[in-house]
């Protein structure tokens, strides 16, 4: 019954494979995200979805593409993968987006290692 | 770009003793938040402040939004061991679509 969840936990690739990570939430949220946290903890939003529709991008390199197919879903496809794209990176929602309510359920988290 | 500074990045305390985590913005903040991140684990969500000198108090932490709404602190009274963890602010500045992270204060607690 978790809330927000995301697989693998743990992904462990060669440089220049692609790798998808999926995330799944069961809270009837309209809004899903996916934030990198490098080896320094610092978090950094790359993108936010909006009932399907993209309304955060940033200043990712094109290899990330997501895709939500539906609201619930959000997925991060990693194309030709670096050694800099290790991180953990987590998938978020929130029930409001705005000033008001938009309190984070973050996933466990997917940590990414690239050899 | 957009920033949320955090200081200190590493606190370490003995138990029972106070940690204070601040956090500044060079611009107005509509709000800030404060997540708790455990050894491991992944940000969870421990408060909002909307409002301009507005203090919120979870039993031992209390939070405060500075009146120009530009800082915030959280401090804990007499630490625990279970307080250990990276305690991140998170604030949206101005009119941005985005809630901006600071880099977050990892606390230490030695028993």
């Amino acid at each position: 019954d978790t809330a927000v969840s995301q697989t693998p936990k743990y992904l462990v690739t060669q440089m220049g494979n692609d790798k998808s990570i999926k995330c799944e939430q069961n809270l009837g949220h309209d809004t899903m995200y996916w934030y990198k946290q490098d080896s320094k903890k610092f978090l950094k939003i790359m993108f936010s979805y909006n009932n399907k529709e993209l309304i955060i991008n940033e200043t990712v390199p094109n290899r990330f593409s997501p895709k939500s197919p539906d609201k619930a879903h959000l997925n991060l496809h990693i194309n030709s993968l670096e050694l800099g794209d290790s991180a953990v990176y987590f998938c978020a929602s929130t029930p409001e987006r705005g000033v008001i309510n938009e309190k984070l359920f973050f996933g466990s988290g997917t940590q990414l290692s690239v050899l | 770009g957009q920033q949320v500074m955090q200081i200190p990045q590493y606190q370490h305390v003995q138990e029972g003793e106070d940690f204070t985590t601040y956090c500044n913005s060079s611009t107005t903040l509509s709000n800030i938040q404060w997540y708790k991140q455990r050894p491991g684990g992944h940000p969870v969500f421990l408060i909002q402040l909307v409002k301009s000198g507005e203090v919120k108090k979870q039993k031992r932490l209390t939070f405060q939004f500075g009146e120009a709404k530009k800082n915030s602190s959280l401090h804990i009274t007499a630490t625990q061991t279970t307080d250990v963890g990276t305690y991140f602010c998170a604030g949206r500045q101005g009119g941005s679509e985005k809630l901006v992270f600071g880099k977050g204060t990892k606390l230490t607690v030695n028993p």
